[in-house]
């Protein structure tokens, strides 16, 4: 069955620290991806999505992804976190223009001030 | 601006007592959904609906059932609580032709004692 996997449950960051998230899914054919965040007591909102073209996508707030299709990867990075972004991240992935999307976990990021 | 909108943040609710649980959106979306969130575990889908009285199973649907009698509106019905529903129930919503991305409520936190 397709899954996808977030290594990191928890990552606890001090400001300005760089940040890197990992997803990874397991399914050979057209994708979309997504990265949806919840900050605490607020509903799950999009943060940036991947359907095709350039794979380094920008999102809301100073977040990219890039997708590497060999790697079946798209990975979530902040180059300097901030305590607001304190928060839980999912990555999703949809499966051929299917209307479902596929969860990871979550991981919990908690940036210390 | 889209909107999806849950009947309530929080309930409490006692074992055995049927809970309604109600999920409004206004983009005219065809496809809607239920998911329970837990820690860990991310976000698992219960049912879903792509058209009006129209329903599946999702990954988790014991102990469920939904209705869809309106395009915009569907609703989650735990027909007999018990404490193992304790949980946040997030609903989502999207269209046709939209990549899968999802839309989502501010979820409703339910507690059964």
């Amino acid at each position: 069955a397709q899954s996808v996997s977030q290594h990191n449950h928890h990552v606890i960051l001090s400001e300005a620290a760089s940040l890197e998230l990992g997803c990874n899914y397991s399914y050979g054919g057209t994708v979309n991806l997504f990265w949806y965040v919840q900050y605490p007591g607020q509903h799950l909102q999009l943060l940036l999505k991947y359907f095709s073209g350039d794979p380094l996508v920008k999102g809301i707030k100073g977040f990219e992804a890039e997708f590497i299709k060999s790697k079946f990867s798209f990975n979530l990075r902040k180059p300097s976190v901030q305590w607001s972004d304190t928060a839980e991240y999912f990555c999703a992935v949809n499966l051929d223009s299917n209307y479902q999307l596929i969860w990871g976990a979550g991981t919990k990021l908690i940036i210390k001030p | 601006d889209v909107k999806v909108t849950q009947s309530s943040r929080y309930l409490v609710k006692r074992t055995g007592e049927k809970v309604f649980l109600e999920c409004v959106q206004d983009m005219d979306h065809e496809n809607m959904f239920w998911y329970r969130q837990d820690p860990g575990l991310g976000l698992r889908l219960i049912y879903f609906s792509y058209d009006v009285k129209m329903k599946e199973k999702g990954d988790i649907p014991e102990g469920y059932s939904v209705s869809r009698e309106k395009k915009e509106r569907f609703s989650l019905i735990l027909e007999s609580a018990s404490t193992n529903q304790t949980s946040m129930y997030l609903c989502a919503s999207t269209g046709w032709g939209s990549g899968g991305e999802q839309f989502f409520g501010p979820g409703t936190r339910l507690t059964v004692l």
